[in-house]
């Protein structure tokens, strides 16, 4: 498979907890998104790679969420001390160049207890 | 910062019949409009794109128009059939920025 792939698919986690979730975006693909998904909204965008720099953060995340790209391959989504708000689809997207075509991945569903 | 706008948020249409979903942004530095479908549990996946150079383009059964000036854009589908029913989401993003924003999405049910 050489779309984006994400892991887990699904992830169970008291709250307090700290959760990681990978992505591997399409392998020539040097730009990278992560997206929050909430049930009836659109993709909201959290943070954004090109190449291993983290070039744009949403003012919406707090402290609790960091991002890494450490080779400019696959990223890492960590959220600490997570919420009952934290629940929700976090999806990854990866590009080629900027205003090109948008590849999702499935994402990875999150559910604080 | 860009903020775009989706309607309606429910549309149910006959099979054979077209349906239209619309969306306006509020940058007009805006020059990128995608849309995605998203099927129950599946990840969103690109179906048409438009940029601010053209007014319109198709692709089979697909169409989206673009109006810059009233800074509105709209996808059309004719002949519908039913596995066309999925959630539709419009998007906008700018060259200055690289994140796209999508609008809060229109599901669409295509009754057989």
């Amino acid at each position: 498979d050489t779309g984006v792939s994400q892991d887990p698919r699904h992830k169970i986690t008291k709250r307090g907890q700290n959760v990681t979730f990978r992505c591997d975006p399409i392998s020539e693909h040097n730009r990278l998104y992560w997206y929050r998904q909430t049930l009836g909204q659109g993709p909201e965008f959290l943070t954004y790679f090109q190449n291993e720099a983290q070039l744009e953060k949403s003012r919406l995340l707090s402290d609790r969420f960091s991002a890494e790209r450490p080779k400019g391959s696959f990223s890492t989504l960590e959220i600490q001390r997570t919420e009952q708000g934290d629940s929700a689809m976090y999806l990854c997207a990866s590009s080629l160049a900027q205003n090109e075509k948008l590849f999702f991945g499935s994402g990875t569903q999150l559910s604080v207890l | 910062g860009e903020n775009v706008e989706q309607h309606p948020s429910t549309l149910s249409v006959q099979e054979g019949d077209s349906a239209v979903i619309k969306c306006t942004y509020s940058d007009s530095a805006s020059n990128y409009f995608p849309w995605y479908k998203q099927e129950l549990g599946k990840r969103p996946q690109l179906i048409i794109d438009i940029r601010s150079n053209v007014g319109e383009k198709k692709d089979q059964r697909i169409a989206v128009t673009l109006n810059k000036t009233a800074k509105h854009f709209s996808l059309h589908i004719t002949e519908t059939q039913p596995e066309d029913s999925a959630v539709y989401f419009c998007a906008a993003s700018m060259d200055s920025s690289y994140k796209l924003i999508f609008g809060s999405g229109t599901r669409l049910l295509v009754r057989p």
